[in-house]
């Protein structure tokens, strides 16, 4: 089963914008991980958060976490043509190694 | 350093058959999990193999079954196809020893029943 929800399902935006995407969970986890999906490809990892930590960033990529309201947000700075993709949201539950997914953003950076 | 393996990329089958897909880990991993991702869903996680045994196993059916080998590879088998079972399978490859790490997904097989 998903995990939870990830809002926008779509979002289109020009290059050099930010792109924000939310993603909500159910259950008590080890840690949150956000990976992007080119069509038709596997999974690339992006960046993983820990439950302990709040905000975390690599390169153009800011991730928060908020326990409290299981919650998280994937900010991708100044957008790229080359970002268009899928990106999803996924949990590793405590006391377990799997990872669960939610169902996705559609990101669409016009040139 | 090769990554993640899957073969064959893409298959075609008909109801009721049986198929075996394949997975190579990235080198130094030794857990392999599996995961079926629909056509617009995020991917659901099918079942988890370490030490050549079933681990961990998702919300799916028992004609999903696997192995793995003690070179670390690992098949998916799945019996009695049905048209739902039309997917993008994908594996990924982790180490047990190091925890809060990512996993290192291939591209998939793109399995189609028809």
């Amino acid at each position: 089963s998903q995990q939870g929800e990830e809002d926008p399902q779509a979002l289109s935006i020009q290059e050099g914008e930010n792109a924000t995407m939310n993603c909500s969970y159910k259950t008590s986890i080890n840690n949150l991980q956000w990976y992007r999906q080119n069509s038709g490809r596997g999974l690339v990892h992006l960046i993983l958060i820990r439950s302990n930590e709040r905000e975390k960033h690599s390169g153009r990529l800011r991730v928060t976490l908020d326990t409290s309201k299981k919650s998280s947000s994937l900010l991708i700075t100044a957008s790229r043509a080359a970002d268009t993709a899928s990106y999803f949201c996924a949990t590793v539950d405590t006391g377990r190694r799997a990872l669960t997914f939610g169902s996705g953003t559609r990101l669409q950076v016009q040139p | 350093d090769a990554g993640v393996t899957q073969s064959p990329t893409h298959l075609i089958k008909t109801r009721g058959q049986q198929v075996t897909l394949r997975c190579s880990p990235k080198s130094g991993h030794d857990t392999v999990s599996w995961y079926q991702q629909a056509l617009g869903q995020g991917p659901q996680f099918i079942f988890q193999y370490y030490e050549e045994e079933e681990r961990q196993r998702g919300n799916f059916p028992d004609r999903f079954s696997g192995h793995q080998f003690p070179n670390y590879s690992s098949e998916l088998n799945v019996n009695a196809l049905l048209l739902g079972d039309s997917a993008l399978y994908l594996c990924a490859s982790s180490s047990q020893l190091v925890g809060n790490q990512p996993q290192h997904f291939g591209d998939g097989t793109r399995l189609s029943i028809l």
